[in-house]
């Protein structure tokens, strides 16, 4: 399967833990994003990379969020001292280098729980 | 700071009967506008790409047009199947992607 693939699907964990997720873009394409989905709502921008640079990163996103892409291949989204509040659906989307077709293809999501 | 907003948040259809979903956007510049479908507890899907005033595509049921302010997407004699949540986002020059809330169709057999 070439689709984006994110790991874990679902992720339980108590107040104030670390967790880690990630996820692996579709092959050869250079921009990958990140998105947080509360019940309801559109996706909301977290970050986003070109190749292994973070170009952008939410103003809304507090300073427990990180994000990295080592080599320009998988990305992951740390999450420290985590808060009921965090609990979301966390999207990862890939696109195709270029100017033209530049939609962006979204994995499954990790569905995060903070108890 | 871009924004989109989708209207109306909900739309109860009956099968068959065909209605248009709204999308008006603000962006510094408009690489392209993009529609997906979601379905619960799943990624969004993606349906179309705009990238110009006046383009049109169609896939199935569904037609997606855009205009300088807004996008419409039409469903056409739609069915229970073509029930989920519709997003709507835009692409600025810098690749950034914007999403609005959605809108939720339900298709009544």
């Amino acid at each position: 399967d070439t689709g984006v693939s994110q790991d874990p699907r679902h992720k339980i964990t108590k107040r104030g833990q670390n967790v880690t997720f990630r996820c692996d873009p579709i092959s050869e394409h250079n921009r990958l994003y990140w998105y947080r989905q509360t019940l309801g709502q559109g996706p909301e921008f977290l970050t986003y990379f070109q190749n292994e640079a973070q170009l952008e990163k939410s103003r809304l996103l507090s300073d427990r969020f990180s994000a990295e892409r080592p080599k320009g291949s998988f990305s992951t989204l740390e999450i420290q001292r985590t808060e009921q509040g965090d609990s979301a659906m966390y999207l990862c989307a890939s696109s195709s280098p270029g100017d033209m077709n530049t939609e962006a293809f979204f994995g499954q999501g990790t569905r995060l729980t903070v108890v | 700071e871009d924004q989109v907003t989708q209207s109306p948040e909900a739309l109860r259809l009956q099968e068959g009967e065909s209605s248009s979903l709204n999308c008006s956007y603000t962006v510094s510049g408009l690489r392209g506008l993009f529609w997906y479908r979601q379905d619960p507890g799943k990624g969004p899907e993606f349906l179309f790409t705009l990238y110009s005033a006046g383009e049109e595509k169609e896939k199935e049921r569904l037609k997606a047009t855009l205009t300088k302010k807004e996008s419409f997407l039409h469903i056409t004699a739609p069915k229970p199947e073509d029930s989920a949540t519709y997003l709507c986002a835009v692409q600025a020059w810098d690749y950034k992607l914007s999403f609005g809330a959605g809108t939720t169709v339900t298709v009544r057999a």
